[in-house]
């Protein structure tokens, strides 16, 4: 069965520093790997997406993920956090259809002044 | 274009009534699906439907029925609420353009208390 794990709950940045967001997933075939993002009170808005090619995937927003199949993982990255990007990041999970698409529990952003 | 559309946005129930979340979009995307959103769970897929006329079970179907009549509409209802319902619920949708799944357009949720 599919999962997602992202191990941490929340992190907290400085406005300016780097930013990496953990996500390892669990598929038997070649997944279709996603990042959302979801600010309080707001529905989820896709960041970006990976379906073959490139393991390296640009997204909106100046964010960025890899995928790496050997450590079955897939990793936000955004090099300079701007307080705006206080949220909430959602990794996701699905199968070719995109029918059936699991989702980790999350991890909360908070960005320092 | 209004994207995915939902309603109510909040609704208090008491136990054993039984309602229907609206969920409709206008992008004319076949896919849709409903989860439900608890703290420290991320979001749990109900059920989920590829197109008009055909629908399935997702992780956490039990007390729960949805039907797709049309391509736009997607209704949620709960048959009898149970204070386990109470959560905040996310509609979504997406197309499959050449074999590919491009990701959800999501719904700004209801969120439901049942007491």
């Amino acid at each position: 069965a599919q999962s997602v794990t992202q191990p941490d709950i929340h992190i907290t940045v400085s406005e300016g520093a780097s930013l990496e967001l953990r996500c390892n997933y669990s598929y038997g075939a070649t997944p279709y790997l996603f990042w959302y993002v979801q600010s309080p009170g707001q529905g989820l808005q896709l960041l970006l997406k990976y379906f073959s090619g490139d393991t390296l995937v640009q997204g909106i927003k100046g964010f960025e993920a890899e995928f790496k199949r050997s450590q079955s993982s897939f990793n936000l990255r955004k090099p300079s956090v701007h307080w705006s990007d206080a949220a909430e990041y959602f990794c996701a999970v699905s199968n070719t259809g995109g029918f059936k698409t699991i989702f980790g529990a999350g991890t909360r952003l908070f960005v320092k002044a | 274009n209004a994207g995915v559309t939902q309603t109510p946005k909040f609704q208090v129930l008491k136990t054993g009534q039984s309602m229907t979340l609206q969920c409709a979009q206008d992008m004319n995307h076949e896919y849709m699906s409903w989860y439900r959103q608890d703290p420290g769970m991320g979001l749990r897929l109900i059920h989920y439907s590829v197109g008009a006329g055909i629908t399935d079970q997702g992780e956490v179907p039990n007390g729960y029925n949805v039907s797709r009549s049309t391509t736009e509409d997607f209704p949620l209802r709960l048959l009898s609420a149970a204070p386990s319902q109470t959560s905040v619920y996310f509609c979504a949708s997406s197309y499959s353009g050449t074999g590919n799944f491009y990701g959800y357009t999501f719904g700004s949720g209801t969120r439901l208390t049942v007491v």
